[in-house]
């Protein structure tokens, strides 16, 4: 059975302190690990697609990171308009993704 | 492009009622799938719909929840009758065709009561 497992569960930054999210999961057979956002009151939102170790992808203040084993997400100098539930998922074979609980992460100003 | 659509947003209902959950997924898009959200068990995946055909209902909880998509651009989430149990935060997702494009597009939720 697929698992995925987001550390830590909750995460409070200062602005501007960086930091890493992680998402280790077990999948044989992965087919793609997707980060997404979900703000409160909100569906999550696609951040990135990731397909195989050693896979690096960027968008703004984000990166994400794949390992044979686990993803990292790191966010530099974070603000506190980032604030928000970051979600893992994994995927083999189908379409069907399996999601992690995600990472509540806070930024104080 | 008006994204995902769902309705209601928010539902308040009494035990034993009926209740229909609406989505219109983004136009184009060929997959579709309904989740649900809660404190205790994150985002489960309850069906998955490819080309308006169910492929995977097996995480529908029981026989009380049904799901259609009778066209491309619209499908329905069914629970009777409803239980306090599935109160939750239901989304619908849909994703667009081709091999390597999987990513989700969420819609924004409807938050269900049952009291």
């Amino acid at each position: 059975e697929d698992q995925v497992t987001q550390s830590p569960e909750a995460l409070r930054l200062q602005e501007g302190e960086s930091s890493s999210l992680n998402c280790s999961y077990t999948v044989s057979g992965l087919r793609g690990l997707f980060w997404y956002r979900q703000d409160p009151g909100k569906g999550p939102e696609f951040l990135f697609t990731l397909y195989s170790a050693g896979e690096e992808k960027e968008k703004e203040r984000l990166k994400a990171t794949l390992t044979k084993k686990e993803s990292f997400l790191h966010i530099t100098a974070p603000k506190p308009e980032e604030s928000a539930t970051y979600l893992c998922a994994v995927r083999r074979g189908s379409y069907i993704p399996t999601f992690g609980r995600g990472t509540s992460l806070i930024v104080h100003p | 492009d008006a994204g995902v659509i769902q309705s209601p947003r928010h539902e308040v209902t009494e035990m034993g009622q009926e209740v229909t959950l609406r989505c219109k997924p983004i136009s184009g898009h060929n997959s579709l799938f309904w989740y649900r959200q809660t404190m205790m068990r994150g985002l489960e995946l309850l069906i998955y719909f490819n080309n308006n055909v169910p492929i995977d209902d097996s995480g529908m909880p029981e026989d009380r929840f049904s799901a259609k998509m009778p066209n491309a651009s619209f499908s329905t989430l069914k629970i009777q009758p409803s239980e306090p149990r599935d109160s939750a935060v239901y989304f619908c997702a849909s994703t667009p065709q081709g091999a390597n494009n999987y990513e989700q597009y969420f819609g924004p939720g409807t938050r269900l009561t049952v009291t």
